[in-house]
């Protein structure tokens, strides 16, 4: 099955940990995307990547950081700076960035720090 | 920053056309109108998109003004399972705002 996949569901860290949320898509897309949704809130984007070795910030990266390393894989790292990481993280894919742009959302991970 | 506007929620009778609007004023001419569904602490999922023409697929259709200022997304025969939060947002654009959440009234 063609699709996107994020491990794990649910995550539980210490305040002051990093941790790396993974995320691989298998659809041969060449544009990835995370994006960060609070309760009640909409998506709002952390980082894209059009290509591999190539990322973007975007609107909330503080306290992000991401690797394009392989054209199937885009892990996020939460790091210890970002002030209120616990959150609902998706991410997406899609065949390019611009004017035709479908995405193709993951489950998500649900972070939850302590 | 959005640049489309939607209603915050809607209510819909079951079986019943469920139509929801979209305003986007300022949407340039290479810009594609796309929709997306959100199920509870689901990822979202693509509905459907336009430039200008009607389109309709097996999901639901999509009505475009002339004009291109709004658009209409048309659930035929709404049921219980699309109850969601949908999602406007214009091709060159991020940000999904807070979309409307539909909900389907038995």
């Amino acid at each position: 099955d063609g699709g996107i996949t994020q491990s794990p569901k649910y995550l539980f860290r210490k305040e002051g940990q990093n941790v790396t949320l993974s995320c691989e898509q298998n659809l041969n897309h060449d544009a990835m995307y995370w994006y960060r949704q609070d309760p009640g809130q909409g998506l709002r984007l952390i980082y894209y990547s059009q290509i591999v070795n190539d990322f973007q910030k975007g609107d909330i990266a503080e306290g992000y950081s991401v690797s394009r390393e392989k054209k199937e894989s885009f892990p996020l790292t939460v790091t210890s700076a970002q002030k209120n990481p616990t959150a609902f993280y998706l991410c997406a894919s899609s065949i390019a960035t611009g004017v035709r742009n479908e995405q193709f959302f993951g489950p998500g991970t649900r972070l939850t720090v302590l | 920053d959005a640049k489309t506007t939607q209603p915050t929620s809607m209510d819909c009778a079951e079986g019943r056309a469920a139509n929801l609007p979209c305003n986007h004023s300022t949407i340039s001419g290479n810009e594609y109108v796309y929709w997306y569904r959100q199920i509870h602490s689901q990822g979202p999922q693509y509905i459907i998109h336009g430039l200008k023409n009607n389109e309709t697929n097996e999901m639901a259709s999509l009505i475009i003004t002339e004009d291109r200022k709004s658009s209409t997304l048309i659930l035929p025969h709404a049921t219980l399972r699309d109850t969601a939060v949908y999602y406007c947002i214009l091709s060159t654009q991020f940000y999904f705002g807070t979309g409307t959440s539909l909900t389907v009234i038995p």
